[in-house]
């Protein structure tokens, strides 16, 4: 079964700085998606940045991007010039490429944002 | 604005009663889904519903009973909940099921009394 594991369960980050959000996950399969969803305190989950398994080009959407190591099955999250906008809850997901209705998300990690 | 709307977005109800969630997408999409969000848990999906059909069921207790009438729309019918079911239920909606990104409403906060 896969598994996702957020290892951080708080990170602060003052107000223009860069923090990293740090994701792993455990697959036997070779061909996946990896997401970041942001859960802000309106509860709504927003994708944030989505990574194909088999494009090795690390995906970058404004100022977040990741860094996507597969052999190691790590999935970062970075956040340039931090915006008090991007306090939430970060749950990073999995999902198999074939048949793949399942997200398996991990436990979150909350973001605080220093002005 | 994800196009995805659920109601009510709270509710307190007793371990008797009977009520129904509610969840909307106005994004075209074929594939709609619940989850459940306890506190301190991951998000746990319950059910898919593909094209009216439903396609998983993640052993959800009887108690919670799916109902998708059409493909824009997705209830949850609850009843004899316990207090263990209060959580943030999540719907959400993708192109398909297989589809790599779904898009999620706002939530509902039930409190099972």
């Amino acid at each position: 079964a896969q598994t996702v594991t957020q290892s951080q369960p708080e990170m602060s980050v003052q107000e223009a700085e860069t923090v990293t959000l740090s994701c792993t996950y455990d697959t036997s399969e070779s061909d996946y998606y990896l997401f970041w969803y942001k859960q802000p305190p309106s509860r709504q989950m927003i994708l944030v940045i989505r990574q194909e398994a088999y494009k090795q080009q690390n995906a970058t959407e404004n100022r977040f991007s990741v860094n996507f190591q597969k052999a190691a099955k790590s999935f970062s999250l970075k956040i340039s010039d931090s915006q008090l906008g991007d306090a939430a809850m970060y749950f990073c997901a999995y999902r198999r490429r074939e048949y793949g209705n399942k997200l398996v998300f991990g436990a979150g990690t909350i973001l605080r944002v220093k002005s | 604005e994800t196009g995805v709307t659920q109601t009510p977005r709270h509710l307190v109800m007793g371990m008797t009663n009977k009520k129904s969630l509610k969840c909307e997408q106005h994004l075209g999409h074929n594939a709609m889904y619940w989850y459940k969000q306890s506190a301190k848990k991951p998000l746990e999906l319950m059910f898919v519903y593909s094209l009216e059909e439903r396609v998983e069921n993640n052993s959800v207790p009887s108690r919670f009973s799916p109902e998708c009438p059409n493909s824009s729309h997705l209830f949850l019918h609850l009843h004899t909940l316990q207090p263990e079911d209060s959580a943030l239920y999540l719907c959400a909606s993708s192109p398909g099921p297989g589809a790599d990104t779904q898009y999620f409403g706002p939530g509902t906060r039930l409190t099972v009394l």
